[in-house]
């Protein structure tokens, strides 16, 4: 089965600054890949997502990358601000088989120092 | 905005107890999903339901889960008789025809004493 790796686990920013997180996945048939945000006590949110025929998608200060080669994407906060501070999921499912289940990597904590 | 609703938020109950976790989907959605979150843990996938049938399930949902579509709003988790690993956030999802973006509900905090 699928197999998403995320890192780093943790992650300190100073506001403004950019951060990185990057993901890695095992299943090469997996096309759909959605980035979470989980504020405490909440359910995970969809801020982004990017299909496998698409290198790079953007939305205001959000950015993810697509290497389909590799098999790793990465999501780009740019001018981060204290309420980007939660817990990010990258996660990878095949579309257009099955269910569309989703595997979700092991979540990064960001937090935005002002 | 339509959302993902999830009751009860918390649930504590007793080793070998039923317990019956409630959600109520985006209305027009087909695909439905449980996620659980161990503390500290990824989330994992559950189940999928459709045309009121499992389509997956992974192979945490052994026999001691079932789901159901019991009327047009709700879909539920039922746990049979409860271990203490069972201690964990079930979350709901779902998913509309021809989309791929699943809907997380809040979540309900099981924990098993």
């Amino acid at each position: 089965g699928e197999n998403v790796e995320q890192h780093p686990s943790t992650l300190s920013v100073q506001e403004g600054d950019s951060a990185v997180i990057k993901c890695t996945y095992s299943d090469s048939a997996s096309n759909y890949f959605p980035w979470y945000k989980q504020e405490l006590g909440k359910g995970p949110q969809l801020i982004i997502d990017i299909r496998s025929n698409v290198g790079e998608k953007k939305d205001q200060r959000i950015a993810v990358t697509l290497n389909k080669t590799a098999k790793h994407f990465s999501l780009h906060i740019t001018e981060t601000q204290p309420e980007d501070s939660a817990v990010y999921f990258c996660a990878a499912a095949r579309s257009g088989a099955g269910s569309y289940q989703l595997t979700f990597g092991k979540g990064t904590k960001l937090s935005v120092i002002p | 905005e339509p959302e993902v609703t999830q009751t009860p938020s918390h649930q504590v109950t007793q080793m070998g107890q039923e317990v019956i976790l409630r959600c109520v989907p985006i209305s027009n959605h087909l695909y439905f999903y449980w996620y659980r979150q161990i503390l500290g843990q990824k989330v994992e996938f559950l189940v999928s339901f459709y045309n009121n049938e499992i389509s997956e399930k992974s192979e945490i949902f052994d026999d001691q889960f079932s789901v159901e579509r019991p009327d047009g709003s709700n879909f539920t988790l039922k746990i049979r008789s409860t271990k203490l690993e069972d201690s964990a956030m079930y979350f709901c999802a779902s998913r509309g025809t021809a989309q791929e973006t699943q809907y997380f509900g809040p979540g309900t905090r099981l924990l098993v004493l």
